[in-house]
């Protein structure tokens, strides 16, 4: 099983900062099959990157994803106050597909 | 509009039986593998199964093997999660996501349901 480990456990920035948020693997994810969703408040996950740099459909050019091997990396650009949440790394390139354990992403 | 509609939680106490459901529309859902997740009270996201769009590739989370069953039936755009032997840490809102598409590439969760409660207690 791979394990995916996120870091920081909670970032603390102000709206306009630039956040980097990373997960590291315990052994290499394959193909890079590695995807970063956010997470509000009593809401659905969303996903944002997949084959970590790839963005989904309507997510903002603010946030890219990369990375290979067992180290990846979401950055926010530039934080706008709905970007406030909990951020989840997932590897789907073997079973099990694992999730990192989430960074909460708060409002300095 | 692309919508996934989880059924079928609940309270139900240990060593129960519970079935899940998920109707799936806006999309060719045989097209499509799909995903449940689950996610404690409080705690992060936990993947618990898959099965690929003809039903021939199903995986399990170590902590549900044996326990769960997956299945899908793609002529009511349906998926299920048989939900035996329940625990109490099993307790969780259950989500069912369908992937991005065909390929290894796109098999991250796109579309997501809203959830379905399972409370396992006596």
């Amino acid at each position: 099983e791979i394990v995916l480990t996120q870091s920081p456990g909670t970032l603390s920035l102000s709206p306009g900062e630039r956040a980097t948020l990373s997960c590291r693997a315990s052994q290499s994810v394959s193909s890079s099959y590695l995807a970063w969703y956010q997470q509000k408040g009593g809401q659905a996950p969303r996903v944002l990157i997949y084959g970590a740099t790839s963005r989904a459909t309507g997510i903002p050019d603010r946030f890219s994803g990369s990375g290979s091997g067992t180290d990846f990396t979401l950055t926010i650009s530039r934080l706008e106050p709905e970007d406030f949440a909990v951020y989840y790394c997932q590897q789907y390139g073997s079973s099990p597909y694992t999730f990192g354990q989430g960074t909460k992403l708060e409002i300095k | 509009e692309v919508q996934l509609v989880e059924s079928g939680g609940g309270l139900v106490q240990p060593g129960g039986s519970l079935r899940l459901s998920c109707a799936a529309s806006g999309f060719t859902f045989s097209s499509y593998s799909m995903n449940w997740v689950r996610q404690a009270p409080g705690k992060g996201l936990e993947w618990v199964s898959y099965i690929s769009i003809s039903s021939s590739t199903i995986y399990y989370a170590d902590s549900v093997k044996g326990r769960f069953t997956i299945s899908r039936d793609n002529a009511k755009n349906s998926l299920y999660l048989q939900m035996n032997s329940l625990r109490a840490e099993d307790t969780a809102v259950y989500y069912c996501a369908s992937t991005g598409g065909r390929g290894s590439y796109y098999q991250y969760m796109d579309v997501w349901g809203k959830g379905t409660t399972v409370t396992v207690s006596s």
